[in-house]
């Protein structure tokens, strides 16, 4: 139990355009997901919280309208990459929270690999 | 500011040998501490928290709110503990502060 899935795995793209990833919870319901960002040998490093039917929480310098964040349902949240460039480009990863559970574990995704030409 | 320290990027031991990898923290409050390892091609998983007190896999680890520690031990290592691990921290109903990570390699 207690799986997340992402969409794509990995997307290249050309500078100036949009990428839309999908974070799916498939087997319970999230009202919390999160996004996160990791650079090659680095940490993963929160990037915004996504509530269920509101705004996310973005965490400091990172540009909300850079990185749109939409968590339409109790099971996906999305997150695009506006008019992306070549510093966009970073493995994305979300996690979840269960929300059937008492705890706070996050369960988290494969991750997008984005690279931006 | 909330923040984790793991002081070894890189750690190599024999098979058999014991294990200890080392997290500080700083936070202003009452956290809660994780373990996450991340095996070769592999997702990011919960290898165990501060509140559950458990053993997984032969790992425990004990918070320490007097030295801000809550580092991650095993008496024995097994070649399949090579991995990367996190520790992480959270004020509850927030994202995750992790760690930079410990590469962990266990030689035979």
């Amino acid at each position: 139990g207690a799986v997340v899935s992402q969409h794509p795995s990995w997307v290249i793209c050309k500078s100036g355009t949009s990428v839309k990833i999908e974070c799916r919870s498939l087997d319970f319901q999230a009202t919390t997901m999160f996004w996160y960002r990791q650079f090659p040998k680095q940490s993963l490093m929160l990037m915004a919280t996504s509530n269920e039917g509101s705004k996310a929480t973005y965490e400091q310098g990172v540009e909300k309208d850079k990185f749109l964040i939409n968590h339409a349902s109790l099971t996906l949240s999305t997150l695009t990459v506006t008019s992306a460039h070549p510093e966009d480009s970073s493995f994305y990863i979300c996690s979840a929270r269960d929300r059937g559970k008492s705890t706070d574990t996050q369960y988290f995704g494969p991750g997008t690999r984005l690279t931006v030409l | 500011a909330q923040r984790v320290t793991q002081p070894e990027k890189l750690l190599s031991v024999f098979k058999g040998a014991p294990v200890e990898l080392k997290c500080n923290y700083s936070y202003s409050g009452s956290p809660e501490l994780f373990w996450y390892v991340q095996y070769s091609r592999q997702r990011l998983q919960l290898l165990l928290r501060h509140i559950s007190r458990e053993s997984i896999k032969g790992f425990t680890a004990d918070l320490n709110k007097g030295e801000t520690s809550f580092h991650l031990k095993k008496p024995f290592a097994q070649e399949e503990d090579s991995a990367m691990y996190y520790c992480a921290l959270t004020g509850g109903a927030d994202g995750l502060t992790f760690g930079k990570g410990t590469h962990l390699i266990i030689q035979p």
